[in-house]
């Protein structure tokens, strides 16, 4: 079992230009998540896909887009980076549902945009 | 809308000696979830406990535990007998339980704890 696995581990772009995170998880979860993680202010949440087929909006989803395309994948794009995207991207996924569950993380993509 | 305050950027604790690190969230739900999560150097995000909010027990995994304040709204982190391993950052995170929801996590700022040998 990989879990939850993200490519690329690192990135570096000049302002404009355009890119896809990739996410992928093998535990048949039902709802994904992308967030970014900023320095003294945790995680925060940019998209989420509760199914398949569904996507809707976070607190910070200026300047992305995400395409579930299928139950196992979900990317995320900047479609024009700024440096305010500098940031560190997860991606989790969780079953759905009442109860207490875990999300499970991906390890994480490093962006720098210059 | 929720939110969650870990007001202790950093903390530190010595080898083998015990530390707690805090938690307040604001909500006007009554059911939820909170959990804290551990981020080591890796940078890969590990849970560390989870409570529910209608069991007034506090969770407990090993060396981890919490004190679960429903009324003060506060979910602090007890850490004993401190390990060189337990350095790292750590979150606060809430769910609510609402169907609506989808799992949606808010997380705290984080607190940095360093381990003295």
């Amino acid at each position: 079992n990989a879990g939850v696995t993200q490519t690329p581990k690192f990135q570096v772009l000049k302002t404009g230009q355009s890119m896809t995170l990739q996410c992928a998880q093998d535990m048949n979860h039902n709802s994904m998540y992308w967030y970014r993680q900023d320095p003294g202010m945790g995680l925060r949440l940019i998209y989420y896909s509760a199914s398949e087929g569904t996507t809707d909006k976070g607190e910070v989803p200026n300047g992305y887009n995400v395409s579930r395309l299928n139950k196992r994948e979900f990317s995320l794009r900047l479609e024009s980076a700024a440096p305010s995207q500098t940031s560190v991207y997860f991606c989790a996924s969780s079953v759905w549902g009442q109860g207490a569950y875990e999300q499970y993380f991906g390890p994480g993509t490093r962006l720098t945009v210059t | 809308a929720q939110t969650v305050t870990q007001s202790q950027p950093e903390m530190s604790v010595q080898e083998a000696e015990t530390v707690t690190l805090s938690c307040t969230y604001d909500t006007s739900e009554s059911d939820y979830y909170l959990f804290w999560y551990k981020q080591p150097p890796s940078r890969q995000m590990i849970l560390v406990i989870r409570q529910e909010a209608y069991k007034q027990q506090n969770a407990t995994e090993n060396r981890f535990s919490v004190n679960f304040q429903k009324a003060a709204k506060s979910f602090s982190l007890k850490i004993s007998d401190s390990q060189l391993g337990d350095a790292a950052m750590y979150f606060c995170a809430y769910r609510s339980a609402r169907s609506s929801n989808t799992g949606k996590l808010i997380f705290g700022q984080g607190t940095t704890l360093q381990v003295k040998p």
